[in-house]
């Protein structure tokens, strides 16, 4: 069966710091990869989407950025941390798909705190 | 569209009844409508889906129903537990051309009581 590994888990970090999340998704091959940002009260809202090693695509503009470097590794990234990006972090996959509809299944999160 | 209050709409039920669960979607293209389940501190967990070509299906305990014409999508669970307790998203799938991503509705926080 599939899963998915978020870490870490809660991190706490200063303004301008930089930051690195990391996801691994074990079980199966060439998944479709997705980072989403949950502010507290709200859904969840798509920040990066990957078809394969090397393929990112970024939904919003941000202070973020991501990789993958290896098919089933997907990291997020920042050089210098806003208040603003505070939040939940979720990790998700789906069987690859081109431009059709799979399930999308979530990691544990990583809570992140900007002070 | 996404609401910009910090305040989930709450549904509160009494243990074994029928809880309803609403969305309102905005794109007509999206061919999927997806309801997930998020309990504090976790991430989303996946209920159930329905295809746009579709008005109702059935799982365990749980119904979707959607209505094209007003854009409106439901999740109906039965005989409510203490373990539906969590927020419950839908979110729609962007449909031909969007690829698969989603994008999700605010969420209705579910109270179960006992």
């Amino acid at each position: 069966s599939q899963t998915i590994h978020q870490w870490p888990a809660t991190l706490v970090q200063p303004v301008g710091s930089p930051l690195s999340l990391e996801c691994t998704v074990e079980g199966t091959s060439n998944p479709n990869l997705y980072w989403y940002r949950q502010a507290a009260g709200r859904g969840l809202q798509l920040l990066f989407y990957s078809v394969g090693i090397g393929q990112i695509s970024s939904e919003v503009p941000q202070n973020l950025s991501a990789s993958r470097p290896q098919d089933r590794q997907f990291i997020l990234s920042s050089k210098k941390l806003l208040l603003s990006d505070s939040g939940f972090y979720l990790c998700a996959w789906s069987v690859s798909s081109g431009t059709a509809y799979y399930e999308q299944y979530f990691g544990p999160g990583t809570r992140l705190t900007v002070t | 569209g996404e609401s910009v209050g910090l305040h989930l709409p709450t549904l509160s039920v009494q243990e074994g009844d029928n809880s309803i669960i609403n969305c309102a979607y905005s794109n007509s293209a999206s061919d999927y409508f997806i309801w997930y389940k998020q309990e504090s501190g976790k991430g989303p967990q996946f209920i159930i889906d329905i295809r746009s070509n579709m008005d109702k299906r059935q799982g365990q305990r749980v119904t979707v129903l959607l209505n094209k014409t007003v854009k409106h999508l439901s999740l109906q669970i039965a005989a409510t537990q203490p373990g539906d307790s969590a927020v419950y998203f839908c979110a729609e799938n962007r449909g031909a051309g969007g690829g698969n991503k989603l994008t999700f509705g605010t969420g209705t926080q579910l109270k179960v009581e006992l």
